[in-house]
């Protein structure tokens, strides 16, 4: 029974490039969330999707990051015209339903050079 | 704005004794409770969580308190094995959290390190 998995584990980009982070939620799993983890600190709620729905996007920043969960593959996490703070760790996460406990993917580290 | 707060980034126990990890809340609308461990480079782990209708959750070793009129819960992890050395994270969730979202809230996290 496979966990979530998250791809590609390290990425690397210069300035101005665009990044993509995929994750597949567990099976039986149609919930996603995206956290991210900045340098020495906790992770960040970032958004949460049902199938070809966003549900909450409340920690999303307002330019550049978008993302999706269509009805067929992984869910994608977008950044746009990458810059140097966006270096972090992003974590996927996913549960059966809501108000259940989410698990957790191995996360991709991104590198803004 | 610090909602869920871990005010011990480290702490340090020996191999068989007891480690007991703190997070306050100030949020009173939190109404589930999670403790997740973490290994460099990899994802947190699921350990062991806590409804508000409860005061305690055990599973084998590990042990979490709710205290609600304090806004604060432990974990208890007893006995400490080296292979417990990681970073432990609280995290909160519930209506305070906004929507009909359970989006996570977590604490900076706190380095055990369980000495053989």
């Amino acid at each position: 029974n496979a966990g979530v998995m998250q791809n590609p584990r390290h990425l690397v980009r210069r300035r101005g490039q665009e990044a993509r982070l995929r994750c597949s939620p567990m099976k039986g799993h149609s919930h996603v969330y995206w956290y991210r983890q900045l340098p020495e600190e906790g992770l960040k709620f970032m958004v949460y999707l049902q199938k070809e729905n966003i549900i909450d996007e409340s920690g999303m920043p307002k330019e550049r990051f978008s993302a999706e969960f269509p009805k067929e593959g992984p869910s994608i996490l977008r950044i746009q015209q990458v810059v140097r703070g966006d270096s972090a760790a992003y974590f996927c996460a996913s549960s059966p339903y809501t108000q259940e406990t989410q698990y957790f993917g191995p996360g991709t580290r991104l590198l803004v050079l | 704005d610090q909602q869920v707060k871990q005010n011990s980034p480290s702490l340090s126990v020996q191999e068989g004794r007891i480690s007991i990890l703190n997070c306050d809340y100030t949020n009173s609308m939190f109404d589930y409770f999670l403790w997740y461990k973490k290994y460099p480079a990899e994802g947190p782990t699921f350990l062991i969580s806590i409804s508000s209708i409860k005061d305690k959750n055990e599973d084998g070793r590990f042990t979490v308190f709710l205290n609600k009129s304090a806004k604060h819960l432990s974990l208890h992890i007893v006995p400490s094995q080296p292979g417990d050395s990681a970073v432990y994270f609280c995290a909160a969730s519930g209506r305070g959290t906004g929507g009909a979202t359970n989006k996570l809230i977590f604490g900076t996290g706190t380095l055990l390190a369980v000495q053989p």
